[in-house]
């Protein structure tokens, strides 16, 4: 199986930027999405195929990748944005169907 | 509008057995693999299990593989999730997702998310 890894906690000053990793081999072969979950609520879907923003998604979130790690940036952090954001990708086994999800980050906007 | 409702969550005992049902409407439901992804009390995402449009073929992370069946009725746009010989590391709260087809890959991504139902496995 795959592992994702991201850093637990980062924050963020009202309107500033922060950038979100995730590291994992399966990174090298398939696209990241991001997810990002409020308290209380179902994850909703912020990125996909690495940088593709679903309809809905304010252009402050953008994804890019490199190698092994996927980043989500913020540009101009809000207070909504508040919230924890778990990356995934298809699983590195290549079997159909199969995904993992990042440990996810918890983002605070100070 | 994509609904994903899911039921069946409840209170059950170590080695018992449960069945979640995941009411689906707004897109073509036999067109669309669907998904299983749960999160444990306080934790992480974890993929549980998956189901191709057609129902012929069906996957399931090494932690419930063979004691969870994934199913769905595409006459009545549900999808199941039967889990037999339930363990306390079972608690969570179970997500039903629809899988949205990609041009790059042929397995997709979780797109759309319902609001879960919570399955409490304790004695």
């Amino acid at each position: 199986s795959s592992e994702l890894t991201q850093d637990p906690d980062v924050s963020v000053a009202l309107g500033q930027t922060v950038r979100i990793t995730c590291q994992g081999d399966s990174l090298r072969n398939y696209y990241a999405n991001w997810y990002q979950q409020r308290p209380g609520q179902a994850p909703v879907l912020v990125i996909y195929g690495e940088k593709n923003r679903p309809s809905g998604i304010p252009d402050r979130f953008s994804g890019s990748s490199s190698g092994s790690t996927a980043s989500l940036t913020i540009t101009g952090a809000q207070a909504e944005d508040e919230a924890d954001y778990y990356c995934n990708s298809r699983d590195n086994s290549g079997n159909h169907l199969h995904y993992v999800f990042g440990t996810g980050t918890r983002v605070t906007v100070l | 509008e994509v609904q994903l409702l899911e039921s069946g969550g409840d209170l059950v005992k170590p080695g018992g057995s449960l069945r979640l049902s995941c009411a689906a409407s707004g897109f073509t439901f036999s067109s669309a693999s669907l998904s299983w992804v749960r999160q444990a009390p306080g934790k992480g995402l974890e993929w549980v299990s998956a189901i191709t449009g057609s129902g012929a073929s069906s996957y399931y992370a090494d932690s419930v593989k063979g004691r969870f069946t994934i199913s769905r009725d595409n006459s009545g746009n549900t999808l199941h999730l039967q889990m037999n010989s339930l363990k306390d590391k079972d608690t969570a709260v179970y997500y039903c997702v629809k899988v949205r087809a990609a041009s790059y890959d042929s397995s997709g991504y979780p797109e759309n998310w319902g609001q879960g139902t919570l399955v409490t496995v304790s004695s």
